[in-house]
């Protein structure tokens, strides 16, 4: 099983929509999760920390499930500019993060 | 501010050829990284620096060095470039480490025939 693993999509979605990826982790012990966006051919960038019960930034909401081991990643009122791919990180060790293979997410007009 | 400048940003190497690719940030990060990304393999980590000086490896270090003089400079070298190295590499710096969130530079795309 990967330490992180993501559903690589795509996600098509409708302008307006919600939208929600999970991304399940292995290991029991992970304490940190973050979310990353890539926008294609550029680097990723850091969209939100989740470090305990989830957190909520505008559209955007990220949740931890530590019973069923993963974290989701809720859009709200999707927006064109929100297609890319979104990458999940988790600590899988001391200083060690590990991240997933990204969800593609394309929002339609 | 610029953040993290990777130099060069396109290569093509020969197989066997050497180069060196630059990374420099200007966010006084004592936490630098290299990265490859592949399609369908995710980001991973080559080798690490936890300050001036110092150099670890990461989960792909095999065919590449790396070198920390200065704080603000980590520097990624392939010896005898292979197809196999044909990948995007990201340079990244964090203030206290990957739990911090990471700073990414705009990748280099490097191509090996």
């Amino acid at each position: 099983r990967k330490e992180v693993e993501q559903d690589p999509g795509p996600f098509n979605v409708p302008e307006g929509a919600t939208v929600a990826f999970n991304c399940t982790y292995s290991n029991s012990a992970s304490q940190s999760f973050f979310w990353y966006r890539q926008d294609c051919r550029k680097e990723p960038k850091l969209l939100m920390s989740v470090y305990s019960s989830g957190n909520e930034d505008g559209r955007f909401t990220a949740q931890l499930n530590r019973a069923s081991q993963y974290i989701s990643l809720l859009i709200r009122d999707s927006k064109l500019s929100d297609s890319a791919t979104y990458l999940c990180v988790g600590n899988t060790g001391y200083q060690k993060v590990t991240f997933g293979t990204g969800t593609k997410l394309q929002v339609i007009p | 501010n610029a953040g993290v400048t990777q130099t060069p940003k396109f290569r093509v190497l020969k197989t066997g050829q050497s180069m060196t690719l630059l990374c420099a940030q200007d966010m006084n990060h004592e936490y630098m990284y290299w990265y490859r990304q592949d399609p369908g393999m995710g980001l991973r980590l080559i080798h690490y620096s936890v300050g001036e000086g110092t150099t670890a490896k990461g989960e792909v270090p095999d065919g590449y060095n790396v070198s920390r003089l200065k704080k603000q400079n980590f520097l990624l070298g392939l010896e005898s470039a292979a197809p196999s190295q044909t990948s995007v590499y990201f340079c990244a710096s964090s203030y206290s480490g990957p739990l911090y969130g990471y700073t990414f530079g705009s990748g280099t795309r490097l191509t090996v025939v």
